[in-house]
């Protein structure tokens, strides 16, 4: 079973529409979550970290199901920069020995 | 503030001869982490720096080795290069393990 799983898309979505990925991850024991957006041949950018009670940062909402191993990302108002892939980031051990697990990504495209 | 930096950009090097990558950490950032990303795969954890000892790897082959200098910047070897090693390596800071890594631009490594 894949460490951190996601859909790989690609999600097409016209602007100013809601799209919400999800992303489920195996270790139960992990510590802390994260999306980051990697857009073509760049380094992956924090888009915000993820906690139990949610947590919104302007058009972004994250959420976590600890319970069910499952996160999730939602974004409104979608706007064309938004076009990129989301990576489902989890941390494994609260130490980071084991540095960060990345899902593949959710490649979006927001359409005109 | 400075973000990570990362040199060269490019990297191109035959099979068989050693690679040699570069990356300075965030002002005040002690940890730094490698990562690989090959290809139509997801980052993988390659080695981890902290306070000038490396902590921990990944599941790579010793021909892929590092080290981390007093001023906490830090250096990617990879030997004997193989074809497979074709990719995009990242290297990344953070200052508390376990909150979000921040990442430099990334030597893209070809090997022919």
């Amino acid at each position: 079973r894949k460490e951190v799983e996601q859909d790989p898309g690609p999600f097409n979505v016209p602007e100013g529409a809601t799209v919400a990925f999800n992303c489920t991850y195996s270790n139960s024991a992990s510590q802390s979550f994260f999306w980051y957006r990697q857009d073509c041949r760049k380094e992956p950018k924090l888009l915000m970290s993820v906690y139990s009670s949610g947590n919104e940062d302007g058009r972004f909402t994250a959420q976590l199901n600890r319970a069910s191993q499952y996160i999730s990302l939602l974004i409104r108002d979608s706007k064309l920069s938004d076009s990129a892939t989301y990576l489902c980031v989890v941390n494994p051990s609260g130490g980071g020995a084991d540095g960060l697990t990345f899902g593949k990504g959710t490649h979006l495209i927001i359409q005109p | 503030e400075a973000g990570v930096t990362q040199s060269p950009t490019h990297l191109i090097k035959t099979r068989g001869q050693q690679a040699t990558l570069r990356c300075s950490p965030i002002s005040g950032h002690t940890s730094v982490y490698w990562y690989q990303q090959a290809l139509g795969l997801g980052l993988q954890f390659l080695l981890w720096y902290d306070e000038g000892e490396e902590r921990n790897r990944g599941n790579f082959p010793p021909r892929f080795s590092g080290r981390q200098f007093p001023n906490y910047s830090s250096e990617l070897n990879v030997n004997a290069l193989e074809l497979e090693d074709s990719a995009l390596y990242l290297c990344a800071s953070t200052l508390i393990l376990a909150l979000a890594q921040f990442f430099g631009p990334g030597t893209r490594l070809t090997v022919l």
